[in-house]
């Protein structure tokens, strides 16, 4: 199983719909998890932080699921300017330093 | 606010020439980071550097060294470069092993 799996999409959903991806991540230890957002060509970008009992920030919702060894993040009144490729982060955990990302789910947003 | 600062921002090299990447953190940060981004495979680890003096190595370090000069500065160095290590490359930091990273703006290298 790898470290950290996305579903590499493309997801096409029309503006102002609702997109959910979700991420699964191998290692038991991992405590802290990320949703980066990278543009075509552009260097990763922090979207939001995913704590234990989740969180919201405007029209994203990040949930951490430990039992299932899962994240998710939800996109409510998606925009066109959210057309973008999402990237799932985990720490490795186990006093590990390093950061494994998922390959990125690509969104696009239908005028 | 500066960030973090990679240099150069695109380079051309012929197969076997040499060079180093630079990058720069002005954020105090402990942990510093450098990936390879090719089409399809996602941000790859190349080394890393949890602290000032030490080094280890990431998922793909053939062919590549690594200095942590000092607490700012993380260098990638390629000592013949191959086509195969034509990609774009990111230079990341963080303040500890919890927090989130932050990226630089990128290297395109190609190698002819």
């Amino acid at each position: 199983r790898k470290e950290v799996e996305q579903d590499p999409g493309p997801f096409n959903v029309p503006e102002g719909a609702t997109v959910a991806f979700n991420c699964t991540y191998s290692n038991s230890a991992s405590q802290s998890f990320f949703w980066y957002r990278q543009d075509c060509r552009k260097e990763p970008k922090l979207l939001m932080s995913v704590y234990s009992s989740g969180n919201e920030d405007g029209r994203f919702t990040a949930q951490l699921n430990r039992a299932s060894q899962y994240i998710s993040l939800l996109i409510r009144d998606s925009k066109l300017s959210d057309s973008a490729t999402y990237l799932c982060v985990v720490n490795k955990g186990n006093r590990d330093d390093k950061i494994i990302f998922g390959k990125g789910t690509r969104l696009h947003i239908l005028p | 606010n500066a960030g973090v600062t990679q240099t150069p921002k695109f380079q051309v090299l012929k197969t076997g020439q040499s060079m180093t990447l630079q990058c720069a953190q002005d954020m105090n940060h402990n942990s510093m980071y450098w990936y390879r981004q090719d089409p399809g495979m996602g941000l790859r680890l190349i080394y890393y550097s949890a602290s000032e003096g030490t080094t280890d190595k990431g998922e793909v370090p053939n062919g590549y060294n690594v200095s942590r000069l000092n607490k700012r500065e993380f260098s990638l160095r390629l000592e013949s470069a191959a086509p195969s290590q034509t990609s774009v490359y990111f230079c990341a930091s963080r303040l500890t092993m919890d927090t989130e990273a932050f990226f630089g703006q990128g290297t395109r290298l190609t190698v002819v």
